[in-house]
Order: C-alpha cells, then structure tokens, then sequence
C-alpha cells in the first residue's frame, strides 16, 4: 500500500531535549517536504526536499532542521524544542511538482513542556 | 507572494443540503489547484485538483471549477451526509518556483447533521 509513515503519533516532551520525528514514503517521491498546522494559521511548510541531499528551507524553519540521505526517509530534528514548537506535523511527499498531488502522513502531535 | 483564503468556518449544514465553500487565490504564475480535506484525527486527503483555466475537478460528489478570470476554486456538493464532517483545505502549486510548496489556506470546518 502507498503510504507516508510518520512516528511517533503523539509525543510530549520537555524544554531543550532533542527529540527527530521520522517520516518515510514508499513511493519513490523525490519530493518530501514538512508542514506544521496550527489553529487559525492552516498548514506552514517548515523544510523541503527536491531529492537526495537536496534541503531547503520553507516559511518557518527556525528551530528545526532535516536531512535526506535516503530517497525514502526525511527525519525532521528539534535539537533544543520549545513551547512555541508544540503543533501538529505533517509530512508529505510527492512525484517533482507541480501538478502532482501530495501524499500525507498521518500527523505527529508534539507538545513541548 | 502566493496566498489563499477560504471561507471561515465552521460550517454546520443538515443531511442532504448544498454546500459551498468559497476559494479564492492569489499567485504570481501559472498554479494548480487542489481541494484536500482531513477526517478527525488523520493526514490531509487530496480531494481534487485542477491543472489549467476551465477545468473542473471532480470526485466523491464534490466539484470545483478553475476560474481564472476570478481567481476562484469553490468546491460545491449537491447532497451532503454526515460522513462529509471534516475540515477542508484549498491549496494551491505554483509551477514557476523551484520549490513548489502547497500553500494553504487556513482550512474550513465542515459539520453535518443528521
């Protein structure tokens, strides 16, 4: 089955310690890309991928970083979270856009105590 | 910059009426258009998508029509069922960046009553 697989589901955490949120597509999608939702705000992208040790930042990068090592996988890393980062994270990825459609992943609801 | 803004909701309509939600876009080239929507407690759902002027996006009942000149993608449904409860979001794709990132807008409440 087609799918983007994000872990953990859920996680509460504290101030300050590092915590990565995986996300892997079966697909064979070049494109990956990170997207936090927060109330009255809809969905901001955070980081992209175009491929393979190809990142860049989108429209709210501070805080977080990523890597693509491998086609398939896209971690987004907090190394020193804070409150501000509590929200609902989004994985997705896609064949190179821009007509194609995006694949999510199921959500990572993170607070930050 | 590329933005998109939908109608606030939340929208609360009975079994079987019409729904609307209105779209609109602004975009500095060529987009695409999507309609996605996100059940209760799971990922965002493409639920239809127009590529060019004129095209009209189709599936699961709902519809949506590229209007170029007015710069609008409302998504309409005849008959709504409470299985329609769900948020939705209108997004579009710039094809002339290289980072072509989904920009949303702020989502729409949708709820249906039996």
């Amino acid at each position: 089955e087609a799918q983007v697989t994000q872990n953990p589901r859920y996680l509460i955490t504290v101030t300050g310690k590092k915590l990565t949120v995986t996300c892997s597509q079966n697909m064979n999608h070049e494109y990956m890309s990170w997207y936090r939702q927060d109330p009255g705000l809809g969905l901001r992208q955070i980081y992209y991928s175009m491929n393979v040790e190809v990142t860049d930042k989108g429209d709210v990068p501070e805080g977080y970083k990523v890597s693509r090592k491998e086609k398939r996988n896209f971690p987004l890393i907090l190394e020193s979270p804070s409150p501000n980062q509590t929200s609902l994270y989004f994985c997705a990825s896609s064949l190179a856009p821009p007509n194609t459609e995006a694949f999510f992943g199921q959500g990572t609801r993170l607070t930050v105590v | 910059g590329n933005s998109v803004t939908q109608m606030e909701g939340p929208v609360t309509l009975s079994e079987e009426a019409f729904l609307t939600i209105n779209c609109t876009y602004t975009a500095t080239g060529y987009p695409s258009l999507f309609w996605y929507v996100q059940y209760p407690g799971e990922g965002l759902q493409l639920l239809l998508k127009a590529t060019k002027a004129d095209d009209k996006g189709s599936n699961k009942g709902f519809e949506a029509t590229y209007r170029k000149e007015t710069t609008s993608f409302h998504l309409e449904k005849g008959s709504v069922q409470v299985s329609d409860s769900a948020v939705y979001f209108c997004a579009l794709r710039d094809r002339n960046s290289g980072n072509t990132p989904l920009v949303f807008g702020k989502g729409t409440r949708l709820s249906v009553i039996a």
